[in-house]
């Protein structure tokens, strides 16, 4: 049974770019939720898919813009790229319904953006 | 304003020894407490997570401990090895509400 699988794990972009990180939930899961973890500092909470819409929003500019595919899979997009995007992106996946399916959260490895 | 309150920022134990992070939190509608581990470079992996209906639960070397009353939960890693260093985030969330309120962090030294 795969965990949550995340692609690219690195990449390095310059300044004004966009970039497009990629991910795959655990099986059984139908929620993804994407976090920025800056160097030394906790997962930040950039936004949730589900049923392919976007259901929670954290404190992040229209620039991160997602995706959720029916197959729930998701992307997360960055436009206009700032050296302070530079960090790991990290995917999460969960069941929405927790209370039947109890309420795992589970992380991907990461991507890690460089933005030069 | 922290949500999640995590201490000691950083810890140093000798292998053997019960290292212990405490985490407080204020919003009573949290009933999901997990624990992550996380080494330099990779993604948080859940150790054990916990619901407020109990007040201890164990996974292997690892025991939460809760105290609903008082609003606040530890990690207790028993018989610590070197390989336990790492960086451990407590966390909260609420209801069908998927977003996890993180704590700051602890940073784990176990020397040999």
């Amino acid at each position: 049974d795969a965990g949550v699988t995340q692609s690219p794990t690195h990449l390095i972009k310059t300044r004004g770019q966009q970039v497009t990180l990629r991910c795959s939930p655990k099986s059984g899961h139908d929620t993804v939720s994407w976090y920025q973890q800056a160097l030394g500092q906790g997962p930040q909470f950039i936004f949730q898919y589900y049923e392919e819409e976007e259901r929670q929003r954290g404190n992040f500019p229209d620039r991160f813009s997602g995706h959720q595919f029916p197959n729930y899979s998701s992307e997360l997009n960055v436009n206009a790229l700032l050296l302070g995007d530079s960090a790991l992106y990290l995917c999460a996946s969960s069941p929405w319904d927790r209370y039947s399916s109890g309420n795992t959260i589970y992380f991907g490895e990461g991507s890690w953006l460089t933005v030069v | 304003q922290q949500q999640v309150k995590q201490s000691p920022q950083s810890l140093i134990v000798q292998k053997g020894g019960i290292p212990i992070i405490n985490c407080a939190y204020e919003n009573t509608a949290f009933d999901y407490f997990p624990w992550y581990q996380q080494f330099p470079g990779k993604g948080p992996a859940l150790l054990i997570a916990i619901r407020p209906d109990v007040s201890e639960k164990k996974e292997g070397r690892f025991t939460i401990s809760f105290n609903k009353s008082a609003k606040q939960f530890s990690l207790h890693i028993m018989d610590s090895q070197p390989g336990d260093s790492a960086t451990y985030f407590c966390a909260a969330n609420a209801g069908n509400n998927r977003k996890l309120i993180w704590g700051l962090g602890t940073s784990l030294a176990v020397n040999p």
